[in-house]
């Protein structure tokens, strides 16, 4: 069974800021873990993926995410935060390359202020 | 590429009706389609997996003749929520399977708010 865990469910930053979202995942295989976002009312994004190549994975939007083994960490991070960032993010992990089937966490939801 | 269209995106229906929804792939063939529903401020939860040609595989508690899902061709899937109460108003997201470039991914259509009064 997998499982992933988002720690804060409402993140706030300042524009121009660094943006932390942090996820914890669990599994029994190696994983592969993926973070998406979501504007209001609309469907899920991809920003990045992990599928056991390098462990600092880039993204869109000027995002990364680091796979740390040791933590079972997929924090996703942008060094400088944009108004247009806000939205809701969701860190999902999967058993398989292919992202057939996903696991999601519970969502964090991410306001900038001006 | 790898375009996935919901239709419609919006709808109200009264309690009792049956609503189907439309997912598809408009740029690549998915032999495998997803179906999530989403409460306000909560996550995704996965209610089936749909294989074109074959009976869709539902998650554990979710009612099979209330949500009948229907994958006719490797771009096209439905979901049809039957004897629609309010309770089943939610936002509903599909999915497509696909490789492409090499490389496997699941793409994300933009949802249908679905609204039972």
């Amino acid at each position: 069974a997998q499982s992933v865990t988002q720690l804060g469910s409402h993140v706030s930053v300042s524009e121009g800021a660094l943006v932390l979202l942090r996820c914890n995942y669990s599994s029994s295989v190696p994983p592969y873990l993926f973070w998406y976002v979501q504007y209001p009312n609309q469907g899920l994004q991809l920003l990045l993926k992990y599928t056991s190549a390098a462990t600092l994975v880039k993204g869109i939007n000027g995002f990364e995410a680091e796979f740390k083994k040791s933590e079972t960490s997929f924090h996703l991070t942008k060094p400088s935060a944009h108004m247009s960032d806000a939205a809701e993010y969701f860190c999902a992990v999967s058993d398989s390359g292919s992202a057939r089937q996903l696991t999601f966490g519970s969502g964090t939801q991410l306001t900038v202020l001006p | 590429g790898a375009v996935v269209s919901q239709h419609p995106s919006r709808v109200i229906c009264k309690s009792g009706t049956s609503v189907k929804i439309e997912c598809r792939s408009l740029d690549f063939q998915a032999t495998t389609m997803f179906w999530y529903r989403q409460f306000p401020k909560q996550s995704l939860m996965l209610m089936a997996t749909s294989n074109e040609g074959s009976k869709a595989t539902y998650e554990q508690g979710v009612e099979k003749d209330k949500f009948l899902i229907n994958h006719a061709s490797l771009t096209l899937s439905t979901l049809t929520v039957t004897s629609a109460h309010p309770e089943d108003s939610s936002f509903y997201i599909c999915s497509a399977g696909a490789s492409l470039a090499g490389k496997n991914e699941q793409f994300f259509g933009p949802g249908t708010r679905l609204t039972v009064l």
